[in-house]
C-alpha cells in the first residue's frame, strides 16, 4: 500500500519561478492537507481540502495555491517562488478532518535561491 | 492561543535506560492528541491518538498517556532503532472545521548502544 506519495523529493528553484508539488493518496481519504516544516517552528498548515472540489486556507497560505479535482490528488502550486518559501513540504491525508490521525508523505525539500 | 510545547528538545539515553518525553498543551477544547515519530529525511509516522484524560495507549516499548494539560511518551528499555524525533500534535475542538493540527517542535531522541 503506497499511502501518501509526494513528488519531487528535492527541488531547487530560482526566485520568481513557479512550480507544482504533487501529492497523491490511495486510501480514499476525504481530508488532505499541506504543511511546511521549518527549523524551530514545527509544522504549519498551508492549505487543506475536505473533499474533491473543496479547498480552503490554513495558517500560512500566502504564495501558495491548491486544487482538488479528484479524491486522490492534491497538488500545491508555488506562484512566484521566494527565498522565504525554502522549507520542507509535507502532504497529509486522513479519513476526516476531525479527530482522526493524519498520514504523511515523505516530503519535498525545496530550496529557493 | 492554542499552543504545544515539547520537552526536552533533545534526549540522549543509553540502550535500556527508560525515560519519558513531555508534551504540554494549551487548547480551548481538545479534540485529540497525536504522537508521531519522524526519522531524518522522512515524513512523520503516526504512533498514537489520545482523546481524553486518563487514556493510555501502548505499542512495543512506547506508552502514551494523557492528562488535561499534558501527555507523556514513556520509552521502556529503548534500543538504538528508537532514535528519532518524536512529535506531539493536538487538534482543538475549535479547529474541527479546518482539521488543523498544532505541532510541537519535537524531541530528538538518541539511544546509544
Amino acid at each position: 500500500n503506497a499511502g501518501v506519495t509526494q513528488t519531487p523529493k528535492f527541488q531547487v528553484l530560482k526566485t520568481g519561478q513557479s512550480m507544482t508539488l504533487q501529492c497523491a493518496q490511495d486510501m480514499n481519504h476525504e481530508y488532505m492537507s499541506w504543511y511546511r516544516q521549518d527549523p524551530g517552528m514545527g509544522l504549519r498548515l498551508i492549505h487543506y481540502s475536505v473533499g474533491a472540489g473543496i479547498t480552503d486556507q490554513g495558517e500560512v497560505p500566502n504564495g501558495y495555491n491548491v486544487s482538488r479535482s479528484t479524491t486522490e490528488d492534491f497538488p500545491l502550486r508555488l506562484l512566484s517562488a521566494a527565498p522565504s518559501q525554502t522549507s520542507v513540504y509535507f502532504c497529509a491525508s486522513s479519513r476526516s478532518r476531525a479527530g482522526t490521525e493524519a498520514f504523511f508523505g515523505q516530503g519535498t525539500r525545496l530550496t529557493v535561491v | 492561543e492554542d499552543q504545544v510545547t515539547q520537552s526536552p528538545e533533545a534526549l540522549r539515553l543509553q540502550e535500556g535506560e527508560s525515560s519519558s518525553l513531555n508534551c504540554s498543551y494549551t487548547v480551548s477544547g481538545l479534540r485529540g492528541l497525536f504522537w508521531y515519530r519522524q526519522d531524518p529525511g522522512k515524513g512523520p509516522e503516526f504512533l498514537f491518538t489520545l482523546y481524553s484524560a486518563g487514556e493510555e495507549k501502548e505499542k512495543e516499548r512506547l506508552k502514551a498517556t494523557l492528562t488535561k494539560k499534558e501527555s507523556f511518551l514513556h520509552i521502556t528499555a529503548p534500543k538504538p532503532e528508537d532514535s528519532a524525533t518524536y512529535l506531539c500534535a493536538v487538534q482543538a475542538i475549535g479547529s474541527s472545521n479546518t482539521g488543523k493540527l498544532i505541532f510541537g517542535q519535537g524531541t530528538t531522541l538518541q539511544v546509544k548502544p
